[in-house]
């Protein structure tokens, strides 16, 4: 079956733009994450969603980045006057419920010009 | 909340070779450790798991042990092969749907022909 899915692969912009991010998790799945990781670095929490509970912001870097969820599906990453040290690949993840197993998109590449 | 540290960060052997990556975490209701593998330009893959009612678990040259008094985990990879180059994440996780995982910042296993 379909996996998790990311949009778009790769996105280049302009410093002080503001960028979307799109994640469809696998269907079904009730916990969504999102997570960055710059070059040759490690896993950077930002944000987890569990099904109608209040999402946990507490890895978002700043007040320039947000996230929603829409109707327990897709989520949304937006960040806002995006600045050169956002440049990272964003990852998303899904899990269903009873499982704690994330699965991963494939991510986006961010690029801040 | 949880603290994850890895250790190494960079590990190289030569084919054939054993390779030990190690974890150590801080919240004792964690109960359940996943280990990652992500290989150059791909997502991150689930390679193994184990809860905090065993011991060790094994998969074919693949094991994890677990300590529950020194909440410390390892992953263990024997008869390395240049295909198991790649970056490894271990993480915790309460286990509880309401929880999210914990990754810790990554061991980058190189494997020599």
């Amino acid at each position: 079956g379909a996996g998790v899915s990311q949009s778009p692969s790769n996105k280049v912009t302009e410093k002080g733009k503001d960028v979307e991010l799109r994640c469809d998790p696998i269907s079904g799945h009730t916990a969504l994450y999102w997570y960055r990781q710059s070059l040759g670095q490690g896993l950077e929490f930002l944000i987890y969603f569990q099904g109608n509970s209040a999402p946990d912001k507490s890895g978002l870097p700043s007040d320039r980045f947000s996230a929603e969820r829409t109707g327990g599906s897709v989520s949304t990453l937006t960040i806002q006057r995006t600045q050169q040290e956002d440049s990272a690949v964003y990852l998303c993840a899904s899990s269903p419920k009873g499982s704690t197993e994330a699965f991963f998109g494939q991510g986006t590449r961010l690029t801040v010009v | 909340g949880e603290n994850v540290e890895q250790h190494p960060s960079t590990l190289s052997v030569q084919e054939g070779d054993s390779a030990v990556i190690k974890c150590t975490y801080s919240d004792s209701a964690s109960n359940y450790f996943p280990w990652y593998k992500q290989e150059l330009g791909k997502r991150p893959q689930l390679i193994i798991d184990i809860r905090s009612n065993v011991g060790e678990k094994k998969d074919q040259r693949i094991a994890v042990t677990l300590n529950k008094t020194a909440k410390h985990f390892s992953l263990h990879i024997t008869e390395t092969q240049p295909e198991d180059s790649a970056v490894y994440f271990c993480a915790a996780h309460r286990g509880s749907t309401l929880g999210r995982l914990y990754f810790g910042r990554g061991t980058q296993l190189t494997v020599w022909p």
